[in-house]
């Protein structure tokens, strides 16, 4: 599975759209982009998955070069409720099935 | 979306004794489950897969004899800590996979296990 690198951590304040970027250099033909969502003592929570080019949902925006080695988790004007980590992963989930978590990514929203 | 469920969603035990933690797919069926720990601002390690009717793959450095995992119905796999310390105290999460409804992977509340 592919080594993900995210940022630490982030601040925004509400209503800002706020951008998280993940480096997967080694990421495979037939890996997808997963990046899921955690509050404190709760399970992690699906927000988006792509394979490449622009995915969107209701609740946020996946970009992907062209090149795959790399994304960006987009979410449009935060609010208080968005602070959360946020963990990117990477795999051929249809033949691997595990998932292994990186670090993640901390997002602290201020008022 | 599919929902997994985790019980208990804490439970303190005293140093010694074991501690049995169910995780069950409610709408939908599960061949795989996984296992997974959290200590406390780190992020999840995956411990086990739990596979259905045979037994389960421990990640390097998970001691299979410690943490016992049985995958006994297609909706249910349980996570038996034995003789529990208290550096096993920790945050345990299941997830599960509808390979039916596509390859969103779905993860349960967790349980918080504190050994006194």
């Amino acid at each position: 599975l592919a080594k993900t690198t995210q940022p630490i951590s982030m601040d925004s304040y509400e209503g800002q759209e706020v951008n998280i970027t993940c480096s997967h250099n080694n990421i495979a033909t037939n890996d997808y982009i997963t990046w899921y969502q955690q509050f404190p003592s709760q399970g992690p929570r699906f927000i988006i998955q792509g394979y490449k080019t622009k995915v969107t949902n209701e609740v946020a925006s996946l970009f992907i070069p062209a090149d795959r080695k790399s994304s960006t988790l987009s979410l449009p004007r935060v609010s208080l409720s968005d602070t959360a980590v946020y963990y990117c992963l990477v795999g051929d989930i249809r033949s691997t099935d595990k998932l292994i978590f990186g670090t993640g990514t901390r997002l602290q929203v201020f008022p | 979306g599919a929902v997994v469920s985790q019980h208990p969603s804490w439970v303190i035990c005293k140093s010694g004794t074991s501690v049995k933690i169910e995780c069950r797919s409610l709408d939908f069926q599960a061949t795989t489950m996984f296992w997974y720990r959290q200590f406390p601002k780190q992020s999840l390690m995956l411990m086990a897969t739990s596979n259905e009717g045979s037994k389960a793959t421990y990640e390097q450095g998970v001691e299979k004899d410690k943490f016992l995992i049985n995958h006994a119905s297609l909706t249910l796999s349980t996570l038996t800590v034995t003789s529990a310390h208290p550096e096993d105290s920790s945050f345990y999460i299941c997830s599960a996979r509808d390979v039916l409804a596509g390859y969103e992977q779905y993860f349960g509340p967790g349980t918080r296990l504190t050994v006194t």
